[in-house]
This record gives C-alpha cells, sequence and structure tokens, in this order.
C-alpha cells in the first residue's frame, strides 16, 4: 500500500479555511484516498474520500492533483469542534487488504 | 442502528490475567478491525478479518488473538496481560469486495485498558 506524508501539525483560525496537506507519491492506479479524523479520544470518523476527481460533501473538499502524487482536505469555515488528529490514507480497492493509519496531522482550530 | 459497538467501555486488570475484548458490528460489513492506540500516539493494526473464518496479523499483533465466527462478532483475546498492553483499543468494520472500494470504517467508541 502506498505510504501517505502529512505536516505533523497545524494551525487554523476560527472561521478560515484548513488546507490540509498529504503526499502519497508512490499511489497506485487502484488506490483512493481516505480521509478521517479523530475527535480527542473518540473513535475515528470518516470524512471524505476520492480516487482521482475533486470530491466535495457537506464536512470537507478534497482536491487531488493530476498525477495524483498529492491532495488536500479543505475544510472551508473550520469551527472550534475542528479541532482533532486528521489522517490521510490511500487503499486499493478490492479484498484483502488492511487498513493502516499513519501519524496523521493534530489541526488545532482557534479563536 | 447501533453500528459498531465495543465492551466493556472500561477495565483495568492485574498482570498475567486474561480477557477477552468483544465488538460487534450490525451492519453487514466483511472487514472488521482491532487497533490500539497508545497515549499520544496514532492507531496501530493489531488484527484484522476480510470475512467470518478469515483473519490475518496488521502492524503489532503479538500478545493477542482473535477469532471470526460470524459476520457480526469479532473478540480480541488478551491471554497474558501486560502493562505494555495499556491502551486504548478501537474496533472497526468496513465492506470491501474484489473490484470495488472499500467503503468507508465505522468505529466503535474504544475499550481503554490499563493493565497493572
Amino acid at each position: 500500500d502506498a505510504k501517505t506524508t502529512q505536516p505533523p501539525s497545524m494551525d487554523c483560525a476560527e472561521g478560515r479555511a484548513a488546507n490540509l496537506p498529504c503526499n502519497h507519491s508512490t499511489i497506485s492506479g487502484n488506490e483512493y484516498v481516505y480521509w478521517y479524523r479523530q475527535i480527542h479520544s473518540q473513535g475515528p470518523q470518516y470524512i471524505i474520500h476520492g480516487l482521482k476527481n475533486n470530491e466535495t460533501n457537506e464536512m470537507a473538499s478534497l482536491i487531488i492533483t493530476e498525477d495524483r502524487k498529492s491532495s488536500t482536505l479543505i475544510l472551508p469555515h473550520a469551527t472550534l469542534r475542528d479541532t482533532a488528529v486528521y489522517y490521510c490514507i490511500v487503499r486499493p480497492e478490492g479484498y484483502g487488504n488492511k487498513l493502516v493509519f499513519g501519524a496523521g496531522t493534530i489541526l488545532r482550530v482557534k479563536s | 442502528n447501533a453500528g459498531v459497538t465495543q465492551t466493556p467501555k472500561f477495565r483495568i486488570l492485574k498482570i498475567g490475567q486474561s480477557m477477552t475484548l468483544q465488538c460487534t458490528q450490525d451492519m453487514n460489513h466483511n472487514y472488521m478491525y482491532w487497533y490500539r492506540q497508545d497515549p499520544g500516539m496514532g492507531l496501530k493494526l493489531i488484527y484484522y478479518s476480510v470475512g467470518a473464518g478469515i483473519t490475518d496479523k496488521g502492524e503489532v499483533p503479538n500478545g493477542y488473538n482473535v477469532s471470526r465466527s460470524t459476520t457480526e462478532d469479532f473478540p480480541l483475546r488478551l491471554e497474558l496481560a501486560a502493562p505494555s498492553q495499556t491502551s486504548v483499543y478501537f474496533c472497526a468494520s468496513s465492506y470491501g469486495t474484489a473490484g470495488r472500494m472499500n467503503t468507508e470504517a465505522f468505529f466503535g467508541q474504544g475499550t481503554r485498558l490499563t493493565v497493572v
């Protein structure tokens, strides 16, 4: 499975957009990009996923570069409740593969 | 719809004791996973299963055993508890099949285990 690289921490002002980068330069054609977040000590929560097109849902937007070697998760109007650890994961389609988490990015939203 | 349910929520074990962490899901997912998360650290995969009767090791399987006799249940067994197994344990489930994207994973609320 492709490895991902994320900055260890980022700060964002409340109400501003939070842009969280992820590098996955060894991603394969059948691997999807998933984002999860973990608020304090709760179980991780799914945010969004994509293959090669940009995606948007009620929580966030996902921008994947044309060569698919990196992506950015965008929280358009960050709130204090968005303070969490954000995990970028790449995982192939199909059957029999693992779901492995890296270290993630600690996002601190400040008032 | 309960999702993924873990029991117990908290447990204190003495060194050398055994216990089973229970995990059940009601979404008919074929994948189930066990993770541990030490304080201030990320999640480490202990074991996972792609369906009833099939389990495989993750990143940190030593000291643990699993079984998957039904689609719904995926218990994690600690045979001889050690202080190094003090952690928060998360169970998760998802669906995946050949040629298709794996669905999002749903997580339980965790079991906080202390070994003294």
